[in-house]
């Protein structure tokens, strides 16, 4: 079976300041994705980053950075210098390839992020 | 930028009610999801549609869910008799069979969801 953990349920922060939301996972695939997703407070999901199995190199992308680490099947996700636009929900999701193709996505339960002034 | 559109954004419906939640998918692909998230809760997978049929649900969709590809670009979730425990937005989504425009395959497109409230 298939598991995400996001044990932050909660986390506020004051702008400037970095932050690292955390994400565990559990899967018996050797082949499967990563996924981080920002759901601000207007409720839809915005897609972040992606990662298969086999690629753990870290990746920046300009105040967003992930570390992927298979040995403790962690996708840990940071934000350098908060602002408060990056208020919002962040979602770790794993992906599971279904047999006849496609893939489902497996949800933690999320990080509500607050930026404060 | 293709997106996944949904209509309508928010749906009231009364208790017992039959209700047709409608998605446009991206058009190119071959893959298309249903997910439900109850506020303030994570977002739960519903079903997953390829080649005209089912291919995965989870132990959410009961008989109560159907879901239909009517012509070739809408995809729809219907509710047969809401309960007030299906209020919740849900989320459509598609996704590529292949390695189309540098996309990654599997990587799937949400559409901005439609909020239903069972009154």
């Amino acid at each position: 079976a298939q598991k995400v953990t996001q044990a932050q349920t909660e986390i506020s922060v004051v702008e400037k300041e970095d932050v690292t939301l955390d994400c565990v996972y559990e899967t018996r695939d050797t082949t499967y994705y990563l996924f981080w997703y920002k759901q601000p407070p207007s409720g839809e999901l915005v897609f972040l980053i992606r990662r298969n199995s086999f690629d753990e190199q870290n990746e920046i992308s300009g105040r967003y950075s992930w570390n992927f680490q298979k040995s403790t099947s962690s996708f840990n996700f940071t934000i350098t210098a908060s602002q408060v636009v990056d208020s919002a929900v962040y979602f770790c999701a794993l992906s599971l390839i279904l047999t006849g193709g496609g893939n489902k996505l497996t949800f933690g339960t999320g990080t509500q992020l607050k930026v404060e002034l | 930028e293709p997106e996944v559109t949904q209509t309508p954004s928010h749906q009231v419906t009364q208790m017992g009610q039959e209700v047709i939640l409608r998605c446009v998918p991206i058009s190119n692909h071959l893959y298309f999801y249903w997910y439900r998230q109850i506020l303030g809760q994570k977002v739960e997978f519903l079903v997953s549609f390829y080649n005209n049929e089912i291919s995965e649900k989870s132990e959410i969709f009961d008989d109560q869910f159907s879901v239909e590809r009517p012509d070739g670009s809408n995809f729809t979730l219907k509710i047969r008799s809401t309960k007030l425990e299906d209020s919740a937005m849900y989320f459509c989504a598609s996704s590529e069979a292949l390695r189309i425009s540098g996309r990654a395959p599997y990587e799937q497109y949400f559409g901005p969801g439609t909020r239903l409230t069972v009154t």
